[in-house]
């Protein structure tokens, strides 16, 4: 079945970039997305890659995909305090999100 | 203001207590689904419904009931909670088409004693 890993946690300093890493095994994801949750709140979508692109940059986030070696990763650059929450990458092989696998998220901690 | 709202976000009960958690969107929303948030195991998939009437399993049906009878709202049913249903659920939902993204409630936090 599908199964999508990430590594727990990481910690950067203020201003500096943050890299999360994502791995897949389904080959026919056709979606690839990276929620963020903060506390006490549902996630939130940040944003997406359709498979057959390389990357996505959106201000400062820019998602990188490596279809061949089903890897996924996100990279924050600047880091501030606000973006301290839990990023979880998800894949879908269909149109719908609501079909998606997600990872166990990504707890990020932002030190000033 | 678009959202998904769930109720009550904090829920403590006794075992074999049938309780139902509330899940309402006001975005004409077709696709609606439940999730629960374990420690070290991520978001697994309880139940999702594609339209009204509508209504699969996902990856851990196991002690939950869902209904759709209209298209805002997908109550979860847990007829007889046990101990093990004790979790963190959450509510979302999106349109059914092309790269549509979930919205998350602010989800429910369950104790079973």
């Amino acid at each position: 079945g599908e199964d999508v890993e990430q590594s727990l946690f990481l910690s950067v300093r203020e201003g500096d970039s943050s890299v999360i890493n994502c791995t897949y095994t389904d080959s026919s994801s056709t979606y690839l997305y990276w929620y963020k949750q903060e506390p006490g709140a549902g996630l939130q979508l940040l944003t997406y890659i359709f498979s057959n692109m390389d990357m996505k940059q959106d201000q400062r986030l820019t998602v990188l995909l490596n279809k061949k070696d089903k890897h996924l990763s996100l990279r924050i650059a600047d880091t501030q305090t606000g973006d301290s929450a839990i990023y979880f990458c998800a894949e879908s092989r269909f149109a719908n999100a609501g079909k998606s696998t997600f990872g166990d998220g990504t707890t990020l901690t932002v030190k000033p | 203001e678009a959202q998904v709202t769930q109720n009550p976000r904090y829920l403590i009960t006794v075992t074999g207590k049938k309780l139902t958690v509330t899940c309402s969107q006001n975005m004409n929303h077709e696709y609606m689904s439940w999730y629960r948030q374990d420690p070290g195991l991520g978001l697994r998939q309880i139940y999702y419904s594609m339209n009204v009437e509508v209504t699969d399993k996902g990856d851990v049906p196991e002690g939950y009931k869902v209904s759709r009878k209209e298209k805002r709202n997908f109550p979860l049913i847990l007829e007889s909670p046990s101990p093990n249903q004790t979790s963190l659920y959450f509510c979302a939902s999106s349109l059914f088409r092309n790269n549509s993204p979930l919205h998350f409630g602010n989800g429910t936090r369950l104790t079973v004693t």
